[in-house]
């Protein structure tokens, strides 16, 4: 079993639209999580990080909840520029992350 | 500005043929790490290093080497390059500390074996 889970989509929204994309993770002793974005072929980028209170940053809403291993990433008012792949990380000891295979978003006119 | 550089950016190499990818970093980070991004599997960790001297074995070492002689480089070395080695290569780096360490990527290296 792939330690990080994410469904792999595509996930196909008009803009304006509110999507929200979930992953799971293995490894109860898990002890940060990141999304990272990644453009198509482009290197993968920061988007934030995920605290166990839950965080925001402008349209994106981040929540972890420990007890299911279960992170989610919320979108609000969805953008034509956020069409990229959606990458669901996690990291245990050591500063090693582990990444799901991705979530597919097509922000369409 | 401080940056992560990988070259070359395309490579096309024979079966066989030993293969070195450069990563070059300036933020003076302690942490470099090579991963490998293949369509089904996404980003899968191939070594990593903590600092000068320190190299560690990630999930889809067989195959790979690294060295790291000083804090700029990890240069990833295909001893005998496989048609499976296909792939496109991130190296990245990141700070040490207390956890939420940020990864820098380097702008990737696409490796064909034939």
């Amino acid at each position: 079993r792939k330690e990080v889970e994410q469904d792999p989509g595509p996930f196909n929204v008009p803009e304006g639209a509110t999507v929200a994309f979930n992953c799971t993770y293995s490894n109860s002793a898990s002890q940060s999580f990141f999304w990272y974005r990644q453009d198509c072929r482009k290197e993968p980028k920061l988007l934030m990080s995920v605290y166990s209170s839950g965080n925001e940053d402008g349209r994106f809403t981040a929540q972890l909840n420990r007890a299911s291993q279960y992170i989610s990433l919320l979108i609000r008012d969805s953008k034509l520029s956020d069409s990229a792949t959606y990458l669901c990380v996690v990291a245990n000891s050591g500063y090693a992350l582990n990444f799901g295979k991705g979530t597919s978003l097509l922000v369409t006119p | 500005d401080a940056e992560i550089t990988q070259s070359p950016r395309h490579k096309i190499t024979e079966t066989g043929r030993q293969v070195t990818l450069a990563c070059h970093q300036t933020w003076n980070h302690n942490n470099m790490f090579w991963y490998r991004q293949d369509l089904g599997h996404g980003l899968r960790l191939i070594h990593y290093s903590y600092g000068v001297q320190d190299t560690n074995k990630g999930e889809v070492s067989d195959g790979y080497s690294v060295s790291r002689s000083n804090t700029e480089d990890l240069p990833l070395t295909l001893e005998s390059a496989a048609s499976s080695q296909t792939s496109v290569y991130f190296c990245a780096s990141s700070e040490s500390g207390t956890g939420n360490e940020k990864l820098f990527f380097g702008s990737g290296t696409q490796l064909s074996v034939l």
